[in-house]
């Protein structure tokens, strides 16, 4: 069975603060994203990754893709209490019918 | 913008009975998937379907059906309730292969909060 890890599971910081979360499989996967979910409602998909070694900006959080396309990190630069939420990375390889796997998340809370 | 839509944000059912959650997208996706989401537990994938009247089993199938006689509505079926089915429930479609990095991207449904008692 393919596994996807994020690591923390939780995390809880100060606004202004930076942060990594990270996503790791011992898979490999011809793309990855990323999900934003808010307590009571559905992910949000955020970015999908492709190119090994790939960089994504999207206003103060900043993806990458592992160069062996196994791994992702997301940074945020100045964390707000809006960032507050379970981030998921999802992957997806092409012979699995459109299928991802998702990792289990990690639970942001920015205290303002 | 892609729209999904689910049914009801929250259901209440007594044990037994038989639970329709009905979703529904507006971007003439090819696939929609159904899945379960518990604290501790993540997102499970319960059916998917890749194309009209054709599913596939997910991770945690049992218990469950579905239905998909158009291409836009994707049935989630609850044949007997039972409380260990208590669980957020959320629908998902994505556009499918020939999209390119798009094929995978999946896009959500505001969830169904259904309660068993």
């Amino acid at each position: 069975t393919q596994l996807l890890e994020q690591s923390p599971q939780f995390l809880s910081i100060q606004e202004g603060e930076n942060l990594t979360v990270y996503c790791n499989s011992s898979s490999v996967f011809s793309s990855l994203q990323w999900y934003r979910q808010e307590p009571g409602e559905g992910p949000v998909l955020l970015v999908t990754v492709v190119t090994g070694g790939e960089v994504k900006k999207l206003k103060r959080l900043t993806f990458q893709f592992g160069d062996a396309r196994k791994d992702s990190s997301l940074h945020i630069t100045a964390a707000q209490p809006g960032d507050t939420g379970l981030y998921l990375c999802a992957g997806s390889r092409i012979t699995s019918y459109d299928k991802v796997i998702f990792g289990p998340g990690t639970s942001l809370s920015v205290i303002p | 913008d892609v729209k999904v839509t689910q049914s009801s944000r929250y259901l209440v059912k007594r044990t037994g009975e038989k639970v329709f959650l009905e979703c529904v997208q507006d971007m003439d996706h090819e696939n929609m998937f159904w899945y379960r989401q518990d604290p501790g537990l993540g997102l499970r994938l319960i059916y998917f379907s890749y194309d009209v009247k054709m599913k596939e089993k997910g991770d945690i199938p049992e218990g469950y059906s579905v239905s998909r006689e158009k291409k836009e509505r994707f049935s989630l079926i609850l044949e007997s309730a039972s409380t260990n089915q208590t669980s957020m429930y959320l629908c998902a479609s994505s556009p499918g292969r020939g999209e390119g990095t798009r094929s995978y991207e999946q896009y959500f449904g505001p969830g169904t909060r259904l309660t068993v008692t």
